[in-house]
Parts: C-alpha cells; sequence; structure tokens
C-alpha cells in the first residue's frame, strides 16, 4: 500500500482566511478519519466517513468547518473564516471497515496568524 | 462516555532494561484497546490492539499489553527497551457500540544509552 497522503504538510494564513486540506487514503479503505492534535495532546475525533456519506461529526466541530468525500475516495476538510484556536495538526487516517487498524497520514500543520 | 488517562507525561528507561506505559480506560461497554506510536515527523503508527480473547496481546517491534479488566488498565510492555523505541505513545479506547476512537494525552518514552 502507497499509505495515507495529506496535503499540504504546512499552512500558514492569516485569521480570517479559509483553508482546504486534503487526504488520499489507502485505496482499498472505505473509512476515512479526520482528527486534530495540538501540541501536548492526543489526536481528538473531528469527523469520519464510510465511503462517501459522512456518519459522525464531533461536537468539536464547529460550523465553520465542513468535511466531503464526494466519491468516497479522497476528502477535504475545509476550516472558513479561520481563528487563531485552529492552529492544529490535522490528521487523516482510513481503515477498512471491520478491521480495527487505522492507518495515519503525516498531517497538516495548520498555522493561523 | 469513553475516556483515557495517561497518568505519566514522560517515562525514563536505561537500554535494556524492561519498560512499561501505564494506561487506563473508562468504558460503558466492551473496551475496545489500542497502542499508536508516533516518531518525530511521522504519522501514527498501530503497535497492538485487545478487541476479546487473551488479556496479554503482543504487536509489532516487540511490544506487549496487558488487559485488566477488573483495574480497567492497558498498560504497554516490553522486556528489553532500545533507544530507537523512544517516542510518543498513545492509547486509545473504542466503546464497543462507537466506531471512533479517543486517544490519550500520550506518553514520551525516552529510552537512554
Amino acid at each position: 500500500d502507497t499509505g495515507v497522503s495529506q496535503d499540504p504538510r504546512h499552512k500558514i494564513t492569516k485569521r480570517g482566511q479559509n483553508v482546504t486540506f486534503r487526504c488520499d487514503p489507502i485505496s482499498e479503505h472505505n473509512r476515512l478519519y479526520w482528527y486534530r492534535q495540538t501540541l501536548g495532546q492526543g489526536p481528538e475525533f473531528l469527523t469520519y466517513f464510510q465511503n462517501e456519506a459522512q456518519l459522525e461529526k464531533s461536537r468539536l466541530l464547529s460550523d465553520r468547518f465542513s468535511a466531503e468525500r464526494p466519491k468516497g475516495s479522497f476528502s477535504t476538510l475545509e476550516i472558513q473564516r479561520t481563528e487563531q484556536g485552529d492552529s492544529a495538526m490535522y490528521l487523516c487516517a482510513s481503515s477498512l471497515q471491520g478491521w480495527e487498524k487505522l492507518f495515519f497520514g503525516s498531517g497538516t500543520q495548520l498555522s493561523v496568524l | 462516555a469513553q475516556s483515557v488517562a495517561q497518568p505519566e507525561d514522560q517515562v525514563n528507561v536505561a537500554e535494556g532494561n524492561p519498560l512499561t506505559v501505564k494506561c487506563t480506560y473508562s468504558v460503558s461497554g466492551n473496551p475496545y484497546l489500542f497502542w499508536y506510536v508516533q516518531y518525530p515527523n511521522r504519522g501514527l503508527q498501530f503497535l497492538l490492539k485487545y478487541i476479546t480473547g487473551d488479556n496479554l496481546v503482543k504487536g509489532s517491534y516487540g511490544f506487549e499489553a496487558e488487559f485488566n479488566k477488573s483495574q480497567t488498565s492497558f498498560h504497554l510492555k516490553k522486556p528489553s527497551a532500545l533507544v530507537s523505541d523512544s517516542a510518543l505513545y498513545f492509547c486509545a479506547v473504542r466503546d464497543g457500540g462507537y466506531s471512533t476512537l479517543t486517544f490519550g494525552k500520550g506518553t514520551m518514552l525516552l529510552v537512554s544509552p
């Protein structure tokens, strides 16, 4: 497998701007997850997809956050009107349904100035 | 609600000595328990899991973990530490009725030569 890839690796933006991140999961994986990780903390669940359906969203996910997986392959996570508190590492992971092992990408580091 | 506690921010051990990284959990149903490791500038990697069966599970790189239901613990162990084991270790739990993982805040393992 080629692994989970995320793009970009780093993003610096100004407060109030919109940003979009992309995740390409392992090709045969039907589940895709987004997590957020801040320094000194473990990953926090944001949302997950099974194929193209978004099945669960965390209460942490404000209305400024939206995620899509239009064809059940890659996914995008958009943050509108970014705030300094959005600065974090955004992690994507994928898995096969019924297979408990998650494969993580290297993440996108977001810095909001 | 499900939660994980990793009581130690850092564990220091000398190479060749046994190591233990502690984890306790709380779930309302049957726990699915995991350990992941994060090396610098790399994504989280799966180490091992407990779903059911033998309380001692073996995983990658010589690591093992012991499930203790009465103490609600899932400590990570290795008989002989290597310098290359130095990394950030995360315990995670999923309540059998839910599809998302909750991670602990992580424990930094430092193995000295």
